[in-house]
Parts: structure tokens; C-alpha cells; sequence
């Protein structure tokens, strides 16, 4: 059974670091053409993709985040990291994490409930 | 960037009928490989966002057959017959032709 789960600060000030973190369950980001993605959504808005890493190692970022993105994998213990770089209230929204598999053309067949962000002063 | 546009839905959508969502890519989504690199999700309220279906036309695990995908490079159609109490949501379609990956903007289902 495939299970992911975001974990967060919660709430974070103006020009913080936020650090998320997906737990994850029932596939392994050593498999071949497996990837964990995340994407973000405000409050009442849409889908807003940020980036994604795969099996070995490449890596996709949103280019609109201007180089505040990093993410990262522990193969070893299930999970993939989203650093975010000097946020601001504009970074507010739930942020999910998601599995693809690319070998298949499967994109985001699984998400995580997702975990609020707050950014505020 | 890819953008991808959707229509809008005449809401709200009678129980029992069907419904087309339409969703155009800025740049055609064929690949090479004679794939479609087109997906739509459905996120019900307060839920997260579920696959229907990818490669334009090709229904996910465990989603009900009155969901179907079809198109061309650039325009694409989810259609969704006898529409009933548990499609209420937003529908989105995404391409993952190239990076960025982009989502529509979203078409709201509401049911009669």
C-alpha cells in the first residue's frame, strides 16, 4: 500500500527557511523511473508544481521560485526533503508531496493529505 | 513555460447527465513516442488531488469508466457521463511533456 506524508513547521516568519519533509511508504525512490514531487495550493487557489527528484538523482524546478528551491532524498529511511529559501506571506498554501512513475507516463498517482504552511509576522 | 487553459463548466451540471471539461496546452504535448503527456485529477472538497487519468486518455487505477480522456497535441476533453454526487470538485489537467510541470487554473463541477 503507497502512503506519503508531509510534515512542516506550521507557521514560520518572513524570510525564514521552510523545511518540509515526505515520509513515505509502499515504493522506493531507488526503484527505476520512480520520483517524489511537490506541489503547493493557497488557500482556495490552484496547483502550483516546485519541484521534483527521481530515482537517480536528477532533479526539476520551478523556475517562478528564482533559485529558493532545493530538494533532496534519504533513500535509506523513505523520505524527500523541500527546502524553501526566504520566505514570505506569498509561500502560504497546503504543500503536497507526490509520487510518479515515469517509466509508465504515471504522474502524481499518489499524494499525501498535505501540510499547511503559515508565513507571518 | 507550458500553459495550459480550461474552460468553464454551465454549473450547475444536472445529476444524471454528462459533462466536458476542455483544457488547451500553449505547446502540443505529443511526444515522440506517440504518448500525450496530458493528465486531469479531480480534488474534491477538502481533499487532495486524485489522478483520473494520463496520457491524455488512459483512465487510473480504480477510476470509474464515466470518466474518459480524448484529444489532440494541444486540445484536450474530459468527459464525465451520468455525473453524480461523489464528481463535485475541481478538475485540473497538467502536462508533463517538460519542465515546468503546469497545471490548469481549474474548472469547478457543481451538481443539481
Amino acid at each position: 500500500q503507497v502512503t506519503l506524508k508531509e510534515s512542516g513547521p506550521g507557521i514560520l516568519q518572513p524570510s525564514q527557511t521552510l523545511s518540509l519533509t515526505c515520509s513515505f511508504s509502499g515504493f522506493s525512490l531507488s526503484t527505476s523511473g520512480i520520483c517524489v514531487s511537490w506541489i503547493r495550493q493557497p488557500s482556495g487557489k490552484g496547483l502550483e508544481w516546485l519541484a521534483t527528484i527521481c530515482w537517480e538523482d536528477s532533479k526539476g524546478y520551478n523556475p517562478s521560485l528564482k533559485n529558493r528551491l532545493t530538494i533532496s532524498k534519504d533513500t535509506s529511511n523513505n523520505q524527500a526533503f523541500l527546502k524553501i529559501t526566504s520566505v514570505d506571506t506569498a509561500d502560504t498554501a497546503i504543500y503536497y508531496c507526490a509520487r510518479s512513475i515515469t517509466t509508465e507516463g504515471i504522474n502524481f498517482d499518489y499524494w499525501g493529505q498535505g501540510v499547511m504552511v503559515t508565513v507571518s509576522s | 513555460d507550458i500553459v495550459m487553459t480550461q474552460g468553464a463548466l454551465p454549473n450547475p451540471v444536472p445529476s444524471g447527465e454528462s459533462a466536458s471539461i476542455t483544457c488547451q496546452s500553449s505547446k502540443s504535448l505529443l511526444h515522440s513516442n506517440g504518448k500525450t503527456y496530458l493528465n486531469w485529477y479531480l480534488q474534491r472538497p477538502g481533499q487532495s488531488p486524485q489522478l483520473l487519468i494520463y496520457w491524455m486518455s488512459t483512465r487510473a487505477s480504480g477510476v470509474s469508466d464515466r470518466f474518459s480522456g480524448s484529444g489532440s497535441g494541444t486540445d484536450f476533453t474530459l468527459k464525465i457521463s451520468s455525473v453524480e454526487a461523489e464528481d463535485v470538485g475541481v478538475y485540473y489537467c497538467q502536462q508533463f511533456l517538460e519542465y515546468p510541470r503546469t497545471f490548469g487554473a481549474g474548472t469547478k463541477l457543481e451538481l443539481k
